[in-house]
This record gives structure tokens, C-alpha cells and sequence, in this order.
């Protein structure tokens, strides 16, 4: 069974500057999706970025980017120039390429956004 | 466009009984996934509907059932409420194309926060 794994329960981060968030994952595939959703405390996800197996590129969106390592297994998100608004839970998220609808959750991380 | 829409925001209820939530999707998809999100955990898929079966199931027993209408809505019901039944459940859809088989990016609602007392 996939697994989905976040060591980071909490980060912290000073506005205007970069964190990353760490993510590794467990599958014998080699086609997937990765994701990183963000869930602010109004509960809605949010989806931030998504990355195909079969891409070498590293998936960005604005300020946000991905590492995405798949020999290692590991997809890890960067966000830069930090704003109080990133403050939320950060989930990654796989999802085998044939299955349209079970994604498989890590626990999460929290991120504060200091002032 | 609309997004995913769910219903109700908040519902409490005693051990025993049975719930029913709802979802609609997003403008113009037609898959639809239950998620049960635990406080302080990653959300756990339920199960998926697509032209009105149910196609994949978590590791969820059948006291958690489904339904979807031809307009593409959702319904998840829950008997036998347990405690540990109280969680924020997730409705998400995603798009046509391919077909079933397509993966393509979940889009999730706000969400049902259910309390069993």
C-alpha cells in the first residue's frame, strides 16, 4: 500500500523569507501524481501545486516550487518570499496515474508565518 | 463557476443514529470522492462514485454508503454512529476526459463537520 509521510508536524517561518516543507512517499509505481494541498483554518483544500512522475521539471506556481526526487522518493515544497496569508496545514497527497479519485494523505505540517 | 458545495456546515449528532451529507460538484465534473479527515490527521479516502456507482472503496466499513444522482451530486450515509465517527468529512470532485481513468486534479469542498456525542 502507498504510504505518505510528513516528519515536520510544525514549521515556523519569518515573513518575506523561505521555507521548505518535507514530504516522502512509498509506492512501486512508476507513474503517479504528487500534490501539495494547503488548508487554511477555514477547512477549504486547496490544491497549491501538482507534479507528474514521468516530468523531470520541477513543478512551480508563483512563489511556490517543488523538489521532486524520485529515486529517493521524496517531494518536498518550497515557498518563498513567505506571506502571513501561507500560514495553514500543508498536506502532500499521491495518487497512483490510474486511479482518477484515491488520494493517499500525509498527516500534514503545520506552518506559522511570523510578522 | 461554482465550486465543490457541501452540506450542512455543522451537524451533531448522538451515538446510534444515522447521517446523510451532501455534495454537490464543481461545475462540469462528474467523479466524486468522500474523505474523512480526523483532527490533526491527513484525510482518509472513503470511497469514489462515477455514473452512479460506486468504483473504489477505502478501507471503511458498510456502515459508511453512498450515492450519486445523474447530476453528478453526492450523498454519504453513516449508521450506527460511533464517537469515533466525528470528523470533518471532505467531498472532492474532478473532471470527465478519459473517462474513469483519467487523473487529473481534486478539487474539495469545504467540508461537513460532524460531531457524534
Amino acid at each position: 500500500a502507498q504510504t505518505v509521510t510528513q516528519s515536520q508536524p510544525e514549521m515556523s517561518v519569518q515573513e518575506a523569507e523561505t521555507v521548505t516543507l518535507s514530504c516522502t512517499y512509498d509506492t512501486s509505481e512508476s507513474d503517479y501524481y504528487l500534490f501539495w494541498y494547503k488548508q487554511p483554518p477555514s477547512r477549504q483544500m486547496i490544491l497549491v501545486i501538482r507534479q507528474e512522475a514521468y516530468k523531470q521539471q520541477n513543478a512551480t506556481e508563483n512563489r511556490f516550487s517543488v523538489n521532486f526526487q524520485k529515486a529517493a522518493k521524496s517531494f518536498s515544497l518550497k515557498i518563498s518570499d513567505s506571506q502571513l496569508g501561507d500560514a495553514a496545514m500543508y498536506f502532500c497527497a499521491y495518487r497512483k496515474d490510474t486511479n482518477a479519485g484515491k488520494s493517499t494523505f500525509g498527516d500534514g505540517t503545520t506552518l506559522t508565518v511570523k510578522p | 463557476d461554482a465550486g465543490v458545495t457541501q452540506s450542512p456546515t455543522h451537524l451533531i449528532k448522538t451515538r446510534g443514529q444515522q447521517v446523510t451529507l451532501r455534495c454537490s460538484p464543481k461545475s462540469g465534473h462528474d467523479t466524486v470522492s468522500w474523505y474523512q479527515q480526523a483532527l490533526g490527521q491527513g484525510p482518509q479516502f472513503i470511497f469514489q462514485y462515477y455514473e452512479e456507482e460506486e468504483r473504489q472503496r477505502g478501507n471503511f466499513p458498510d456502515r459508511f454508503s453512498g450515492h450519486q444522482f445523474p447530476n453528478y451530486s453526492s450523498e454519504l450515509n453513516v449508521n450506527a454512529l460511533l464517537l469515533g465517527d466525528s470528523a470533518l468529512y471532505l467531498c472532492a470532485s474532478s473532471r470527465p476526459g478519459q473517462g474513469f481513468f483519467e487523473s487529473d486534479t481534486q478539487y474539495f469542498g469545504p467540508g461537513t463537520r460532524l460531531t457524534v456525542l
